[in-house]
């Protein structure tokens, strides 16, 4: 599996829209890009995943380059309960999750 | 809709003792079950996943293994704890494209 590279940590502020980015300059032609978020000492939530084309849904929005090198995570409207830790990763559809990963972005929303 | 039951959720445990943290799984049959341990402030880093009953395999050497007696039942085991095994263990179940989290175990050796 590809490997990706995130920013530590990032702030934004209540209201706001978030930008995560993401690296996956290696990424195969079969290759998803998933995000997942992490609040504290909970298991990680799914969030959205994408092949080539841009993906939204209830909760972000997946922007993926033309390129597919990288991608940006969207949360259009960041609450305060969007602080967590953000986890991009990608994998081969139908495969399995033993990507590791890694240390994601720290996503600090404030009032 | 699958849902995962990990515990217990937070675990005190000597050092030399053994472990056993147990997984289920509901709502989902056959499914890919994978055990991960997370360090504070570190990613996930896979232990073990499991493609079926009694099918164990493992990412990294270490002082832990793991068992799968049923086809929702994962279990993460070791007989003689290290300090070094204190973490975030979470288990995770693979359904169609998308990976569920149990809420994990906080496990300290002491």
């Amino acid at each position: 599996d590809a490997k990706t590279t995130q920013p530590t940590s990032m702030d934004c502020a209540e209201g706001r829209a978030a930008n995560l980015p993401c690296n996956h300059s290696t990424i195969s032609g079969n290759e998803y890009v998933y995000w997942y978020r992490q609040i504290h000492s909970q298991g990680p939530q799914y969030i959205i995943h994408g092949l080539k084309n841009n993906e939204t849904n209830e909760m972000a929005s997946l922007i993926i380059t033309e390129d597919r090198k990288s991608s940006t995570l969207i949360l259009p409207h960041a609450t305060l309960r969007d602080t967590a830790v953000y986890y991009c990763i990608v994998r081969v559809s139908g495969g399995g999750f033993k990507t590791i990963f890694g240390a994601g972005t720290r996503l600090f929303v404030k009032a | 809709s699958q849902t995962i039951h990990q515990w217990p959720a937070t675990l005190v445990q000597p050092v030399g003792s053994p472990l056993s943290l147990e997984c289920t799984v509901e709502g989902t049959s056959n499914p890919n079950l994978y055990w991960y341990r997370q360090a504070a402030g570190r990613g996930l880093q896979l232990l073990f996943y499991s493609v079926g009953i009694g099918q164990i395999s493992s990412e990294v050497p270490q002082n832990l293994s793991a068992s799968r007696p049923q086809d929702r039942q994962f279990i993460l085991s070791s007989k003689k704890l290290l300090l070094s095994d204190s973490g975030f263990y979470l288990c995770a179940c693979r359904m169609n494209t998308e990976a569920f989290f149990g809420q994990g175990t906080r496990l300290t050796v002491v």
